[in-house]
């Protein structure tokens, strides 16, 4: 049981590059959340899916897409890279009936 | 707008003595709050919730004390150990689709 994966675990982009990042659960938890965390910062939510095919914006959505895949899967995408952009992400998931979401291990960007 | 602040940035304990580390929130219709502990390199872990109709919960050494009527969390953490060396972040809850606004975290260290 891994809880929540991300991958990749680290990245180099030059702007206006492309990626997706990717997230998967085996919690088979409704709900999962995309957040940047900045240095010295907390985590801001970027985007949120509260179940499967349905997708809302979080505090801070510009610049980013979002696709819940399945149950499992939320992916985050960079249409075009900006230094703004360098950050970590981190994947959350929270099951139904409860309020406390579990965090994936994170993925470091650096968008140059 | 709403913020979930924290009084200490940084705290530095004696191993074997309480911590406690404080988080003010903002926002009094705020009905869940969580704190997590971050590892330096690793994703939030989550360590202890409260909800709004409580006023103080305890775990394994870790207790949450609410104090509704000035907006105010405090974690306590009883024997602090080396391993309880982290950033902490607190964060509340006051709307539906579990979206958490997270405060600025507090670094714990603890001197053997």
């Amino acid at each position: 049981n891994a809880g929540v994966t991300q991958t990749p675990k680290f990245q180099v982009l030059k702007t206006g590059q492309s990626m997706t990042l990717q997230c998967a659960q085996d919690m088979n938890h409704n709900s999962m959340y995309w957040y940047r965390q900045d240095p010295g910062m907390g985590l801001r939510l970027i985007y949120y899916s509260a179940s499967e095919g349905t997708t809302d914006k979080g505090e801070v959505p510009n610049g980013y897409n979002v696709s819940r895949l399945n149950k499992r899967e939320f992916s985050l995408r960079l249409e075009s890279a900006a230094p703004s952009q360098t950050s970590v992400y981190f994947c959350a998931a929270r099951g139904s009936g409860t309020d406390t979401q579990y965090f994936g291990p994170g993925t470091r960007l650096t968008v140059l | 707008g709403e913020s979930v602040g924290l009084h200490l940035p940084t705290l530095s304990v004696q191993e074997g003595d309480n911590s406690i580390i404080n988080c003010a929130y903002s926002n009094s219709a705020s009905d869940y709050f969580i704190w997590y502990k971050q590892e330096s390199g690793k994703g939030p872990q989550f360590i202890i919730d409260i909800r709004s109709n409580m006023d103080k919960r305890q775990g394994q050494r870790v207790t949450v004390l609410l104090n509704k009527t000035v907006k105010h969390l405090s974690l306590q953490i009883a024997a602090t150990q080396p391993g309880d060396s982290a950033v902490y972040f607190c964060a509340e809850q006051y709307n539906q689709g579990g979206k958490l606004i997270f405060g600025q975290g507090t670094e714990l260290s603890v001197k053997p």
